[in-house]
């Protein structure tokens, strides 16, 4: 049984680029979030998505936009980069609220962003 | 506001004794639950226990056990029997009814030392 899965593992962008990381949830579930952790920090919730579209987002600038594709699998888009946006950026999946014990939401191992 | 305090940045406990480690959080909605990720040096949020605000005993998942004192809005983790692999960041997490959001603490960074 495949866990959350996240490419690339790395990735190192120019201030004013654009960059898209990708997650596959676990198995069986329908539901992805995405957090920031910036580095000593905790995890920031930027947004989650839902039967493909954004059911709650965090206080992220419309910079951070997202996709998810209807075998479940998301994207998270950054436009035009800032050095703030280095990273770790970390993807969850759940079941749909109240589909599934309150307890179901696990984490992919990160993608880190570097931004020089 | 809902908000999670994590007051300890750094523990220390020698191997196989036990360990506390703190959290308090802030929420005006009755029903929320509440979570505790570790966190290893490779980045992946590990999932380790849950309590939701209405159940009635504290959660146990084999050496992990909860404290939950919900009057107090505390809800630390006690990790038994501790061991050189559970040397890592530990972050304590809420998430409130109706949301699907979870907050996080600042975490805590424990170091098993033999």
């Amino acid at each position: 049984d495949a866990g959350v899965t996240q490419s690339p593992t790395h990735l190192i962008k120019t201030r004013g680029q654009q960059v898209t990381l990708r997650c596959s949830p676990k198995s069986g579930h329908d539901t992805v979030s995405w957090y920031q952790q910036a580095l000593g920090q905790g995890p920031q919730f930027i947004f989650q998505y839902y039967e493909e579209e954004e059911r709650q987002r965090g206080n992220f600038p419309d910079r951070f936009s997202g996709h998810q594709f209807p075998n479940y699998s998301s994207e998270l888009n950054v436009n035009a980069l800032l050095l703030g946006d280095s990273a770790l950026y970390l993807c969850a999946s759940s079941l749909a609220r109240g589909q599934g014990a309150d307890y179901e939401q696990y984490f992919g191992p990160g993608t880190r962003l570097t931004v020089t | 506001a809902q908000k999670i305090t994590q007051t300890q940045p750094g523990m220390f406990v020698q191997e196989k004794e036990a360990v506390t480690l703190d959290c308090t959080y802030d929420t005006s909605d009755p029903s929320y639950g509440l979570f505790w990720y570790k966190q290893p040096s490779s980045g992946e949020m590990i999932f380790l226990i849950y309590q939701g605000s209405y159940d009635q005993q504290n959660a146990t998942e084999g050496r992990y056990s909860l404290n939950f004192q919900k009057a107090r809005k505390s809800a630390n983790l006690v990790i038994s029997a501790s061991q050189l692999g559970d040397s890592a960041m530990y972050f304590c997490a809420m998430r409130e009814r109706n949301t699907d959001k979870l907050i996080f603490g600042t975490g805590t960074r424990l170091q098993v030392f033999p």
